[in-house]
């Protein structure tokens, strides 16, 4: 069974550019959350999606981020412009309907460079 | 809000060693308090899961522990390997379904 993916692993950018980030979850899981670790800093939630649905974006930290989930598959994290404090790495997550977070799944991250 | 601090930030040993890492947390109205271990590249890798009405969780060489009374949860490695270097990182649930992460110790065992 493939895990929790996520593209790309790197992304080097310039300040302003955008950058989209996806992340395909583990098949059949209905919850998908996205989390990031900025320079220094604890892992911090950035949201959470129950099927295609935003049960909690309350960690978003501006409306430059903006999470979609079409479809309640895939999951795409948009940048748009980015700035210097933006990098970090951005780790997705998944579980299924009702399970407990020991059924929780990480994927290996995507490392975003803003220069 | 909670808050969450892991000490020691890093950790050498020798490798047979039985070592303890540790993990604070300000707010006692969690759900669940987890350990990850992090390997360099790749995801968090759950390791064991305690949940609020319960004291301790084991699984192989590994122990953890939980008072929520003093704030504290403790990760007891037996018999350290060198394939146990990684970071560990302890993480806190509330109500909501969302994590609250420690900034994580890393540990190098020496082989």
């Amino acid at each position: 069974e493939a895990g929790v993916t996520q593209f790309p692993s790197h992304s080097v950018i310039e300040k302003g550019q955008t950058v989209t980030l996806r992340c395909d979850p583990i098949s059949g899981h209905d919850n998908l959350y996205w989390y990031r670790r900025v320079m220094g800093k604890e892992i911090k939630f950035l949201l959470h999606f129950v099927k295609e649905s935003k049960q909690d974006e309350s960690g978003m930290p501006n409306n430059r981020f903006l999470a979609e989930r079409t479809g309640g598959t895939y999951s795409t994290l948009k940048v748009q412009p980015a700035e210097l404090e933006d990098s970090g790495v951005y780790f997705c997550a998944s579980s299924p309907w009702g399970a407990g977070l020991e059924k929780l799944f990480f994927g290996s991250g995507t490392q975003l460079s803003v220069l | 809000k909670q808050e969450v601090t892991q000490i020691p930030a890093a950790l050498s040993v020798p490798e047979g060693e039985n070592l303890v890492l540790n993990c604070s947390f300000t707010d006692s109205a969690i759900y669940n308090l987890q350990w990850f271990r992090q390997d360099p590249g790749k995801g968090l890798t759950s390791l064991l899961l305690i949940q609020s009405s319960q004291r301790e969780q084991t699984s192989g060489r590994l122990n953890a522990s939980l008072d929520k009374s003093s704030g504290r949860s403790t990760l007891y490695i037996a018999a350290s390997q060198p394939g146990d270097s990684a970071t560990y990182l302890c993480a806190f649930s509330g109500s909501a379904r969302q994590l609250t992460f420690g900034s994580g110790t890393q540990l190098t065992v020496l082989p």
